[in-house]
């Protein structure tokens, strides 16, 4: 039982190129999240996903598209990284009463 | 906009001492969690709290909810340096999504 995992653990992209955050969870919850956490703003919500096929915008969900593969997999793309997103994604899934959370992505854009 | 505020910001005191962390907003909840997050790893829950003026303790740490479900504290008694973390307050209002606090870093030096 891994619980919540991400793929890849760090990654540095260059302005305008693209790339795909994976996360998987094998505790059967329907919700999943994703997170981004830059320093002094706690985690802002990128996007939601209640269910399999359903997606929601968070606080924060511009320049990120996501997909909800399954009920395990779900996945953050950013089409044309920029600086700004420079930071630590996380995602998460909502158990009974708590989100789980995953080990994050450092993610740098130069 | 950031509904939930922490402070302090930062925290740093000896092995033995006490401290309180204050989590603030104009909104009402209706649960509000506590969350401790260690170097490289994702948030982890440490309580649950539902009920205005409820009050939960795990072993030195006490964790209240305002009577009016717009704040809580949590009070660490005798910090040890197994206490250091970064700690997120996180509130629900009547979904699934959670708005997280700005997030205090703690520091206990034996």
């Amino acid at each position: 039982n891994a619980g919540v995992t991400q793929t890849p653990k760090f990654q540095v992209l260059k302005t305008g190129q693209s790339m795909t955050l994976q996360c998987a969870q094998d505790m059967n919850h329907n919700s999943m999240y994703w997170y981004r956490q830059d320093p002094g703003m706690g985690l802002r919500l990128i996007y939601y996903s209640a269910s399999e096929g359903t997606t929601d915008k968070g606080e924060v969900p511009n320049g990120y598209n996501v997909s909800r593969l399954n009920k395990r997999e779900f996945s953050l793309r950013l089409e044309s990284a920029a600086p700004s997103q420079t930071s630590v994604y996380f995602c998460a899934s909502l158990g009974s009463y708590e989100q789980y959370f995953g080990p994050g992505t450092r993610l740098t854009v130069t | 906009t950031q509904l939930l505020e922490q402070s302090p910001q930062f925290l740093s005191i000896q092995e033995g001492e006490n401290l309180t962390v204050y989590c603030n907003s104009s909104s009402v909840f209706s649960s509000l969690q506590w969350y401790r997050q260690e170097p490289g790893e994702g948030p982890v829950l440490l309580v649950t709290v539902v009920t205005g003026g409820e009050v939960k303790k795990l072993k030195r740490l006490t964790f209240q909810f305002g009577d009016a479900r717009k704040d809580s504290s949590l009070h660490i008694t005798a910090a040890q340096p197994g206490d250091t973390g970064l700690y997120l307050c996180a509130g629900a209002r009547y979904t699934d999504k959670l708005i997280f606090g700005t997030g205090t870093r703690l520091q206990v030096f034996p």
